[in-house]
């Protein structure tokens, strides 16, 4: 069955350091969604990508969708401290709900 | 800022005691979810609906139930709350049934049983 992995589960990085989140998918996914979760928040849409290869950046932010639409990537250039929290990928498995991957928490040190 | 509402915001109650929390949402979305969310662990879908009198259960098993006699209303009930329920419940919703479009999440109800 269906199979996503999202990795690493945790990072902690200096502040101005980069930081990338990966989503892996076993089958071919028809779009991904990524969703940013504050501590003691809830989940916030950032992004969909829906075509293969596809690149999007959202000031420091920079999504993409493999060419396979097996796997994504949210990398952060020169973290802050605002980017703390958790990011998730949804992807759309084409079932009739959403799930999202496990998460990455993201830690920034000042 | 989405306009979907969660209450309560916070609630403790004793084992065995029936519970709802509700859920409501201003933007006339057909698709209401409800997810489960220990801290700092990952989301697990329990129920989703898309639209009036449609309910399907998630991913995790859960022993609740939902109902959907509204558009705007997705209330999740627990019949016999038990200390394994404690957790952050957070309701969604989101436009347009024929894919899978973007959440809006509510605030969440932390519920905890003693």
């Amino acid at each position: 069955g269906q199979q996503v992995m999202q990795i690493p589960q945790y990072q902690h990085v200096q502040e101005g350091e980069d930081f990338t989140t990966y989503c892996n998918s076993s089958t071919t996914l028809s779009n991904i969604q990524w969703y940013k979760q504050r501590p003691g928040g809830h989940p916030v849409f950032l992004i969909q990508l829906v075509k293969s290869g596809e690149v999007k950046k959202q000031k420091r932010l920079t999504f993409q969708f493999g060419e396979a639409k097996k796997n994504s990537s949210l990398h952060i250039t020169a973290t802050q401290t605002t980017d703390v929290g958790t990011y998730f990928c949804a992807p759309d498995t084409g079932r009739r709900a959403l799930t999202f991957g496990s998460g990455t928490r993201l830690q920034v040190q000042p | 800022e989405a306009d979907i509402y969660q209450t309560p915001r916070y609630l403790v109650i004793g084992t065995g005691k029936k519970i709802t929390l509700e859920c409501s949402q201003t933007m006339g979305h057909d698709k209401m979810y409800w997810y489960q969310q220990d801290p700092g662990m990952e989301l697990h879908l329990i129920h989703y609906s898309y639209g009036v009198n449609s309910t399907e259960k998630g991913d995790l098993s859960s022993e609740s139930t939902v109902s959907r006699i509204r558009t705007e209303h997705f209330p999740l009930t627990l019949e016999s709350a038990r200390p394994s329920h404690t957790s952050q419940y957070l309701c969604a919703s989101s436009n347009r049934a024929d894919y899978n479009s973007p959440l809006h999440f509510g605030n969440g109800t932390r519920l905890t049983v003693t």
